[in-house]
């Protein structure tokens, strides 16, 4: 089982330049996440699709959008990089159930220069 | 609101010491519990839950018990291996949310030298 894929597993990026993060699961999960992990903040949520065709915003949206393109895909664009967005991203996806835990990617390590 | 803390780390021990990390959460009702592990370069992946008050949670040797009256979850483990390097997060899904969500402590990094 591939789980939750997450493309690509590095990028480097100029300020102001565009860019995409996919994330595709393959287990028929109703909600998917999208996180980033920054060093002493933990995870933070950016964006959360509960079901396919509805989107969320989480703690830190600013300067993200994101796109439930059908169940299995939820991509992260970010229009305009920059430094402060340097960042590993996750992605997540879970079944949507009330105690059903969380699957995650291994992660987009993103730096903006 | 809704919150978990972890004790801080990092946390460097031994193999074949005993392992204890503390988690203590904030919210209403009976939310589910969870633990996570992250291992250098991937993803947190699922250690082990509990959903209700007295719920024992284990896998892979860990355990941790969901304690209402102290809003704890700690972890342990008997015996930690070099292999057992990684960070903890702790987390919790609160119970009847208005929309789909899970908080995160900060994590512990855990080191385990030979």
């Amino acid at each position: 089982n591939a789980g939750v894929t997450q493309t690509p597993k590095f990028q480097v990026l100029k300020t102001g330049q565009s860019m995409t993060l996919q994330c595709a699961q393959d287990m028929n999960h109703n909600s998917m996440y999208w996180y980033r992990q920054d060093p002493g903040m933990g995870l933070r949520l950016i964006y959360y699709s509960a079901s396919e065709g509805t989107t969320d915003k989480g703690e830190v949206p600013n300067d993200y959008n994101v796109s439930r393109l059908n169940k299995r895909e939820f991509s992260l664009r970010l229009e305009s990089a920059a430094p402060s967005q340097t960042s590993v991203y996750f992605c997540a996806s879970r079944p949507g159930y009330e105690n059903s835990p969380l699957h995650f990617g291994n992660g987009t390590r993103l730096t903006v220069t | 609101g809704d919150s978990v803390t972890q004790m801080e780390g990092p946390v460097t021990l031994s193999e074949e010491a005993f392992l204890t990390i503390n988690c203590t959460y904030t919210a209403t009702g009976y939310p589910s519990l969870f633990w996570y592990v992250q291992y250098p370069g991937e993803g947190l992946q699922l250690l082990l839950k509990a959903t209700k008050a007295d719920d024992k949670g284990s896998n892979k040797g860990f355990e941790a018990t969901y304690r209402k009256e102290t809003t704890s979850f700690h972890l342990e483990k008997g015996s930690v291996q070099v292999s057992d390097s990684a960070v903890y997060f702790c987390a919790l899904t609160p119970m009847k949310t208005s929309y789909d969500k899970v908080i995160f402590g900060p994590g512990t990094s855990l080191s385990v030298i030979p």
